[in-house]
């Protein structure tokens, strides 16, 4: 069974930029949640889609957005970038997002800002 | 508020037993999670804990006791692959869809 794909695995944009990054979740998975992780703040969680609808989100600015397409792949969005935006973004899939579901990671998209 | 904490790093030696621990205060807390993390890798899940007690998966092994807001995570037999960062990660009741909350991660060294 194919694990989570992302992609790209690297980005180098400028300040002011946006761009999007794209995650395949596992076959049968329906949920995808989003991470960002820095050395500064750890892994932090950006928002979770089920069934191409935004069922949570975490305290990050509205220059952060995503979608969910009906095959449960799913792209995050960043705006007018900044030099703080830099980092790993992950991406997990799990079964439904219950608590007691692993959620599976790709191998992440690392984003530089210059 | 809420907090995970656990201990920065661990280092040891090959053969040996590894404990690490994670205190949270969060509210409406559902179940405590343990991932590891190589160094350019993604997280992979190893554990998850709902009830009080252990659960045990090879090498692995992982405790909760919800009355003291306290869990580990026990690495036998370490090996030289098991050198990698440790997050417990809690789940809560009110948000839980898809949200974990990391702790800041566990650094084991393992030496020969």
């Amino acid at each position: 069974k194919a694990g989570v794909t992302q992609t790209p695995r690297y980005l180098i944009k400028t300040r002011g930029q946006q761009v999007t990054l794209s995650c395949s979740p596992i076959s049968g998975h329906r949920s995808v949640s989003w991470y960002q992780q820095t050395p500064g703040q750890g892994l932090q969680f950006l928002f979770e889609y089920f069934s191409e609808t935004q069922r949570n989100k975490g305290n990050f600015p509205g220059r952060f957005s995503g979608r969910q397409f009906s095959n449960s792949r799913s792209e995050m969005n960043v705006s007018t970038l900044e030099l703080g935006d830099s980092a790993l973004y992950l991406c997990a899939s799990s079964l439904l997002g219950r608590e007691n579901q692993p959620q599976h990671f790709g191998d992440g998209t690392r984003l530089s800002i210059l | 508020g809420q907090s995970l904490e656990q201990p920065s790093e661990v280092t040891a030696v090959e053969g040996a037993i590894v404990q690490i621990n994670c205190t949270y205060q969060t509210s409406g807390f559902y179940g405590l999670s343990w991932y590891q993390q190589h160094d350019g890798g993604a997280p992979t899940f190893l554990s998850y804990n709902g009830l009080d007690g252990l659960e045990e998966t090879g090498r692995f092994s992982s405790f909760l006791s919800r009355s003291d807001s306290y869990g580990y995570l026990l690495l036998q037999e370490l090996q030289m692959k098991d050198s990698a960062s440790y997050f417990c990660a809690v789940a809560r009741m009110a948000d839980s869809w898809g949200k974990l909350q990391f702790g800041a991660g566990t650094q084991v060294v393992v030496t020969p």
